[in-house]
């Protein structure tokens, strides 16, 4: 596709079910970043890839977070023993260079709700 | 910690008229700057980009600039229309911290 796609687009999970979050970054795309939104916030920064490796995971709010990009394209963001504060709109966004001085192109997000 | 903050909150003008959108930062060191735009239900549409060698950019009814010793962004949107209304968004830096946006809307 043209854009970048996130799936699934919603996700309801029980309380402690463990959740996968798929990316899928513009073709060519070097940087990829995943974020988390709360409703009426700004997009918070959770990790950011450079082809596979993942250079910084500063913001990922426990050792529940994981994410991976094993061949530098599609990314996977899984949350483990999900909790309530998880719920939130994950987003993905993907750039053609390596720094934040190119355009950054999001996908539409994937709406977790935890009940 | 780098914090933004994006004035006004929302702002709801006549179709037409020129607005001015806020973005501040408290480490002024910021290189690179992007508004985007955020529909209901929908990810974020970069608007515009400024990188570290410019000072402002333009792309149509839309002007951006940015003030790097203040760490001050002005989003200006001339001529607002109705398909204007929508959260508008400011991120920079490394890791693109985002302030909480300003909600537009532009009535008939």
């Amino acid at each position: 596709g043209a854009g970048v796609s996130q799936s699934p687009r919603y996700k309801v999970a029980k309380r402690g079910q463990d959740v996968a979050l798929r990316c899928d970054p513009i073709s060519g795309h070097v940087s990829l970043f995943w974020y988390q939104q709360a409703l009426g916030q700004g997009p918070e920064f959770l990790t950011y890839f450079q082809n596979e490796a993942q250079l910084d995971k500063s913001g990922l709010p426990s050792d529940r977070f994981f994410a991976e990009r094993p061949e530098g394209s599609v990314s996977t963001l899984k949350i483990q023993r999900t909790q309530q504060e998880d719920s939130a709109v994950y987003l993905c966004a993907s750039s053609f260079g390596r720094s934040s001085g190119n355009t950054i192109y999001f996908g539409e997000g994937s709406w977790l709700t935890v009940v | 910690k780098q914090e933004v903050t994006q004035i006004p909150a929302a702002l709801s003008v006549p179709e037409g008229e020129n607005l001015v959108l806020n973005c501040s930062f408290t480490d002024s060191a910021i290189y690179n700057l992007q508004w985007f735009r955020q529909d209901p239900g929908k990810g974020l549409t970069s608007l515009l980009l400024i990188q570290s060698s410019q000072r402002e950019q333009t792309s149509g009814r839309l002007n951006a600039s940015l003030d790097k010793s203040s760490g001050r962004s002005t989003l200006y949107i001339a001529a607002s229309q109705p398909g204007d209304s929508a959260t508008y968004l400011c991120g920079g830096g490394n890791k693109l911290t985002f302030g909480t946006g300003t909600q537009l809307k532009v009535e008939l």
